[in-house]
């Protein structure tokens, strides 16, 4: 199994500064990798995919990089609504064993 | 638009069963990838079973035997069929469709709002 390893654990950030979230693989995944946001009560919501596209209508604030077992979500300018549970996923193996990260939260300073 | 509507959640001892529908629109689920991936209160997201288009299905190692995906092509509907629960299958069960990249890889595209599942006495 593939494990997702996301840090920190916990980004304190203020309002219009920007935040770097990390997420790694245990293994190579190529570029398998996606983003999802999650706020409290409601569904995830994908923000990127193959590592560095943006899904549809996600702003051009959040972008994603990396390959192999280093991935990067940046957020740039934090806006209010952007405080939320983030989650990287690796879609790689085969048989499917999707795995997801622990999650990184984004709180206001 | 893509939508997804779960329902069938609900409070079942241990050791019952349960069926989670998923209704689909917007898309036909037999013509998509479609996955389930729950989330344990206050914890994070676990995938647990997806049905290919072609028919083929996969679980988590850590559902095998206990979960059964499926799918009624005529009313557009995916299920999961939950036996022998266990109180930490509780949780929030969400259905996904799932979308190609560019190399043939499935990412989870569109999620439903989810419906609850508590195993308790």
């Amino acid at each position: 199994e593939t494990v997702m390893t996301q840090s920190p654990d916990i980004l304190s950030v203020s309002p219009g500064e920007s935040a770097t979230l990390s997420c790694r693989a245990s293994q190579s995944i190529s570029s398998s990798l996606a983003w999802y946001q999650q706020k409290p009560g409601q569904a995830p919501r994908l923000l990127i995919y193959g590592a560095s596209t943006r899904a549809t209508g996600i702003p051009a604030r959040f972008s994603g990089s990396g390959s192999g077992t280093e991935f990067t979500l940046t957020i740039s300018s934090l806006q209010s609504e952007d405080f939320a549970v983030y989650f990287c996923q690796q879609y790689n193996n085969w048989p499917p064993q999707r795995t997801f990260g622990q999650g990184t939260k984004v709180e206001i300073k | 638009e893509v939508q997804l509507v779960e329902s069938g959640g609900g409070l079942v001892q241990p050791g019952g069963s349960l069926r989670l529908s998923c209704v689909a629109s917007g898309f036909t689920v037999s013509g998509s990838y479609m996955s389930w991936v729950r989330q344990a209160p206050g914890k994070g997201l676990e995938w647990v079973s997806v049905i290919f288009s072609t028919g083929s299905t996969f679980h988590a190692d850590s559902v095998q035997d206990r979960f059964s995906i499926s799918r009624d092509s005529s009313k557009n509907i995916l299920y999961l069929q939950i036996n022998s629960l266990r109180a930490d299958d509780s949780a929030m069960y969400y259905c996904v469709r799932e979308e190609l990249d560019d190399y043939g890889d499935s990412y989870f595209d569109s999620w439903g709002q989810g419906t609850r599942v508590t195993v308790s006495s």
